[in-house]
């Protein structure tokens, strides 16, 4: 049974502090997305990655934010310095595009990490 | 502004009724549109998926409508059952650069015995 894992599952970090988090996409889809909820946004576009190229990162904090994927099988969302307000859950989801249609490309999502900077 | 309403914000329904959640979209150009299910401390499922040109798709008790014309959906739960209490989130794709997702703010949805 493939699924995207998540790690951690739970942070909680001091402001200012550097956090990492970490996502394992299903073996064979080619799509990456970071998202970020929180009870007064919902869910958030933060970064959108196809066949490991950043294609979008507009719903980023550039000044504070990265994502990359260093290789097919691993994401990474890094915060620093962290603020009490990046406080919220981190989803990762991976999905397959294909050329075949608008509609094929169902995103599959983690369980997320629960981030709380104090 | 491309936005993706939904009502009601929360809905409580007995075991066995049915109930219709609504989305409302502004997104264009549209290419698709999403119901997620997402279970309390858990990541969104993917329920359904339609394109512009289909105008209902059903998933077991889920049945969801689209009218392009009028920019609405709906998520139909039949014979609901207590493991439909969840937060329903509808998502729009658009049909353009970097193909965007507008996100909706979500139905939460408690199913009562």
């Amino acid at each position: 049974d493939a699924r995207v894992t998540q790690t951690p599952r739970h942070k909680v970090t001091e402001m200012g502090q550097e956090v990492t988090m970490r996502c394992q996409p299903i073996l064979g889809h080619n799509t990456v997305f970071w998202y970020r909820q929180t009870m007064m946004q919902g869910l958030e576009l933060l970064a959108y990655f196809r066949n490991r190229a950043p294609l979008d990162d507009s719903g980023m904090p550039k000044d504070r934010f990265s994502a990359e994927m260093p290789d097919a099988t691993l994401a990474t969302l890094k915060i620093q310095p962290s603020e009490p307000r990046d406080s919220a859950v981190y989803f990762c989801a991976s999905g397959l595009e294909t050329n075949t249609g608008p509609g094929t490309d169902t995103q599959y999502f983690g369980p997320g990490t629960r981030l709380t900077v104090l | 502004k491309n936005q993706v309403e939904q009502s009601p914000q929360s809905l409580i329904i007995l075991e066995g009724k049915n109930c219709t959640l609504q989305c409302n979209y502004t997104v264009s150009p549209f290419s698709n549109l999403r119901w997620y299910k997402q279970d309390t401390g858990r990541g969104p499922v993917s329920l359904t998926i339609m394109t512009f040109s289909e105008n209902t798709k059903s998933n077991g008790r889920y049945t969801a409508t689209l009218d392009a014309d009028t920019k609405q959906s709906s998520l139909h739960i039949t014979a609901s059952q207590l493991s439909d209490s969840a937060s329903y989130i509808c998502v729009v794709k658009w049909r353009a650069a970097g193909n965007k997702l507008t996100f909706g703010g979500g139905t939460r949805v408690l199913v009562k015995p």
